[in-house]
């Protein structure tokens, strides 16, 4: 299947800073997801992004569609205690139809 | 608007056993998918349903079959349960085609095999 490579896999951060964190696939994608899991949860859809260069925002959260369509990045400014949790990217390659592929995840800590 | 629920939420199974997960959504979608969760190794998808009446494997469909029993339902079999089966799994639901092909997801079953 499709390899997502998801980096960094952790992140312990203080509040109030930045956090960057991007997702790179072995092929192109025609769709980028970027989804948040609390524990015990499902995941939430946070982000999504349909065409290269594309620069989507949800409040504090930013996210990109690289221009080479085989990466992603989202941004969180200005962290809060409750963005802690597990990001996930996922993309969807243009020649699988309705598949998905999902990357490994960033756990996030804010310390307070 | 529930969105996806699925049910169990948590299930206890003996090697062997058998049992269905259930899935339903509520959002007219086309599409419905089933994944299990493992720590470390992401989301990987079992088996996915395009469109009602249709099914097809995904990454990880051994020792695992799926009905999509109409537009709504899509359901989860473990024939005969193993300890390799021990995982999270979740349901999700899109959009086929057009511009919405974003996926929904359910809250999740956690499975434990003994």
């Amino acid at each position: 299947g499709q390899q997502l490579n998801q980096s960094p896999q952790s992140m312990f951060i203080q509040e109030g800073e930045d956090v960057s964190m991007n997702c790179t696939s072995s092929s192109i994608f025609n769709t980028w997801l970027w989804y948040k899991q609390d524990p015990g949860e499902g995941p939430v859809l946070l982000i999504a992004l349909y065409k290269a260069g594309e620069l989507t925002s949800n409040g504090r959260l930013t996210a990109q569609f690289g221009i080479t369509r085989k990466d992603s990045f989202l941004n969180i400014s200005a962290s809060i205690p409750s963005d802690v949790g597990i990001y996930f990217c996922a993309g969807r390659p243009s020649n699988t139809g309705n598949q998905f592929y999902f990357g490994t995840g960033t756990s996030l800590t804010v310390i307070p | 608007n529930a969105g996806v629920t699925q049910t169990p939420k948590f299930q206890v199974l003996k090697t062997g056993q058998s049992m269905t997960l259930q899935c339903a959504q509520d959002m007219n979608h086309n599409s419905m998918y089933w994944y299990r969760q493992d720590p470390g190794m992401g989301l990987r998808l079992i088996y996915y349903s395009a469109s009602e009446g249709t099914t097809d494997k995904g990454e990880v469909p051994n020792g695992y079959n799926v009905s999509r029993l109409n537009k709504r339902e899509f359901s989860l079999r473990l024939e005969s349960a193993a300890p390799s089966q021990t995982s999270v799994y979740f349901c999700a639901s899109s959009e086929y085609g057009g511009r919405v092909r974003e996926q929904y997801f359910g809250p999740g079953t956690r499975l434990t095999v003994t």
